[in-house]
């Protein structure tokens, strides 16, 4: 079956710019997470969805990023006015249940630039 | 708060040697799960292993291996006779079990480590 897919892949935008980001999760899969990937380091969390609540928007850096999952399959991370440090890879991934065991199947990532 | 510390930045080894990944972890609660994760130039995420914290039996899956020891916050990981395809970033990642609604169930990854094999 499908994996998780992302789009795009790659996004060039001028700072001050808003972006969308997409993810579709494994069809029937749950749990959603976004993680924020910086050259060289481990993905940071960003927010989780069960289903089409968002329970943990914690690790969000700023109110200029914004997310949601209205009919509990697809997601989109969006960020306004882009600054150069939102320069990262955005992770999407899904799980099929909430309970902590469930393995995290990760998409191929958005590679944002912010010139 | 958990913490992954992976202190190799990179490694690098001839084709057919063995190599092992350090991993130290932080955390209070006394449930938790440790995953190790390869990420190739693609960049895809792919797991590899998970250990429960309750069961420190050490295993082999294939060229895999791993040593989770408890008494030192360590989960180690070993591939034995090393292929250029196993070149790649490997994150150790740590998730609890306990906590408020959402947040226990995040990944908390290390920096990784750059493993490059040479033919």
């Amino acid at each position: 079956g499908a994996g998780v897919s992302q789009s795009p892949r790659y996004k060039v935008a001028k700072r001050g710019q808003d972006v969308a980001l997409r993810c579709d999760p494994i069809s029937g899969h749950v749990s959603l997470f976004w993680y924020q990937q910086a050259l060289g380091q481990g993905p940071e969390f960003l927010t989780y969805f069960q289903n089409e609540a968002q329970l943990d928007k914690s690790g969000l850096p700023s109110d200029r990023f914004f997310a949601e999952r209205p009919e509990g399959s697809v997601s989109t991370l969006k960020i306004q006015r882009t600054q150069q440090e939102d320069s990262a890879v955005y992770l999407c991934a899904s799980s099929p249940g909430t309970v902590s065991t469930n393995e995290q199947y990760f998409g191929p990532g958005t590679r944002l630039t912010v010139t | 708060a958990q913490k992954v510390t992976q202190a190799q930045t990179e490694i690098s080894v001839v084709e057919k040697e063995d190599v092992t990944l350090d991993c130290v972890y932080e955390t209070r609660d006394t449930t938790y799960y440790l995953f190790w994760y390869k990420q190739p130039p693609s960049g895809e995420l792919v797991f590899l292993i998970r250990r429960n914290s309750f069961d420190e039996q050490n295993e082999i899956s294939g060229r895999y291996s791993w040593n989770f020891q408890k008494s030192t916050s360590s989960f180690n990981f070993t591939i034995t006779a090393s292929q250029v395809v196993d070149s790649a970033v490997y994150f150790c990642a740590l998730k609890t079990a306990l906590g408020p609604s959402g947040s226990a169930r995040q990944l908390t990854f290390g920096s990784g480590t750059q493993l490059t094999v040479l033919p």
